[in-house]
């Protein structure tokens, strides 16, 4: 089974600083790969997949990940934060013949003004 | 894109009683729903994969009997959480497969609190 590790249960940046949320999956295989977003009392909203195209992908709200075979990684950036960018943050992995995702820890965004 | 809601957003019951949450896909079918759970500040736990026609799979540790699942139609899937006891408080979240998609995508109800007195 899929395993997927957030690096940093927490991570407080400045408003308009660079925001890196990192995540590792274990796999000889690459998977299908996953950020989504909740903010408090809701479900999660997808910011971006990877599914064996493109290495460098692009979300929504001016996310991107890379995804890095050699490094099993797909780290999350956001060039400048915004005070709407605190929330929950989720990595998740799935294998390309199962449904089933399985998610990281999370880790939690703080933007100071 | 593909929309997931959820029904009753909020419950509060009393010990002893059951609970029925409805999940439905509102633009698309699905042939396979997930049900989560999330306890406060931790991450998502699957608890079962529902297909629609057949009985649910459930995760290891996940009582079937405590945790009914029902598939009925391409659009709903249920969970009724039988005998609520106040450990079963917690937040549950279900989601939805788009077949027509790519990728495993699924995408998410958005989530029911229960809390049991």
């Amino acid at each position: 089974a899929q395993s997927v590790t957030q690096l940093g249960s927490h991570v407080s940046v400045s408003e308009g600083a660079l925001v890196l949320l990192k995540c590792n999956y274990s796999s000889s295989v690459p998977p299908y790969l996953f950020w989504y977003v909740q903010y408090p009392n809701q479900g999660l909203q997808l910011l971006l997949k990877y599914t064996s195209a493109a290495t460098l992908v692009k979300g929504i709200n001016g996310f991107e990940a890379e995804f890095k075979k050699s490094e099993t990684s797909f780290h999350l950036t956001k060039p400048s934060a915004h005070m709407s960018d605190a929330a929950e943050y989720f990595c998740a992995v799935s294998d390309q013949g199962d449904y089933k995702l399985s998610f990281g820890a999370g880790t939690t965004v703080t933007v100071r003004a | 894109g593909a929309v997931v809601s959820q029904h009753p957003s909020r419950v509060i019951c009393k010990s002893g009683t059951s609970v029925k949450i409805e999940c439905r896909s509102l633009d698309f079918q699905a042939t396979t729903m997930f049900w989560y759970r999330q306890f406060p500040k931790q991450s998502l736990m699957l608890m079962a994969t529902s297909n629609e026609g057949s009985k649910a799979t459930y995760e290891q540790g996940v009582e079937k009997d405590k945790f009914l699942i029902n598939h009925a139609s391409l659009t709903l899937s249920t969970l009724t959480v039988t005998s609520a006891h106040p450990e079963d408080s917690s937040f549950y979240i279900c989601s939805a497969r788009d077949p027509r998609g790519r990728g495993n995508e699924q995408f998410f109800g958005p989530g029911t609190r229960l809390t049991v007195l």
